[in-house]
């Protein structure tokens, strides 16, 4: 099983400021690399995939990077509706995993 | 625009099996090269993976859960399943079905399972 660690698991950000998330996986996933965001009650939202390709409708602060075992993603400037908890998932394999999020905050 | 929509008892007893039906509209559940997949997610924690399906019928599973976990597809019906059996508390938890591309562009707006007697 590869095994995905997020960090921090908990960051808090004055809105119009810049967020960075890590993920790390314990083996390589390649480029095979996605990144979801989660608001309470609802089902996670697809942001990036490919490591660094922001799916439709996403709005370009949101930008993911990194390849192999160490990935980042980015907002850029928070807007209030960006606060939320985020996710990474490697497909390198059948075997799908989640780390287990970062929840960005209001500072 | 493809939408997912998760359906089931909201209330299973311990030991008994869990069934969900996850019915895809938009588009047919055998065009493009798509896995389907569950996912649940226990009240505050995080995701995990439960197994896909492809329309050929071929599966994989998480290991974890494989013993107890089987999911089928109806293409007449633009529906696939989840039966979880033996379930416990801890099977508790935001059931999700979703489109599996590797990632998961498509999903459900998940369904609350709640194991108790």
């Amino acid at each position: 099983e590869i095994v995905m660690t997020q960090s921090p698991a908990t960051l808090s950000v004055s809105p119009g400021e810049r967020a960075t998330l890590s993920c790390r996986a314990s083996q390589s996933v390649s480029s095979n690399l996605a990144w979801y965001q989660q608001k309470p009650g609802q089902a996670p939202r697809l942001l990036i995939y490919g490591a660094s390709t922001r799916a439709t409708g996403i709005p370009a602060r949101f930008s993911g990077s990194g390849s192999g075992t160490e990935f980042t993603l980015t907002i850029s400037s928070l807007q209030s509706e960006d606060f939320a908890v985020y996710y990474c998932q490697q497909y390198n394999n059948w075997r799908s995993t989640f780390g287990g999020g970062t929840k960005v905050e209001i500072k | 625009q493809v939408q997912l929509q998760e359906s089931g008892p909201g209330l299973v007893k311990p030991s008994q099996t869990l069934s969900l039906t996850c019915t895809v509209s938009g588009g047919s559940i055998s065009s493009g090269s798509y896995y389907w997949s569950w996912i649940r997610q226990p009240a505050g924690k995080g995701l995990e993976w439960i197994g896909r399906i492809y329309t050929s019928g071929s599966t994989n599973y998480n290991p974890s859960l494989k013993s107890r976990v089987t999911i089928s597809v109806d293409t007449s019906k633009n529906q696939f399943s989840l039966k979880l059996s033996s379930v416990t508390a801890a099977d508790t938890a935001v059931y999700y079905c979703a489109r599996d591309y590797g990632d998961y562009d498509y999903w459900g707006q998940g369904t609350l399972v709640t194991v108790s007697s």
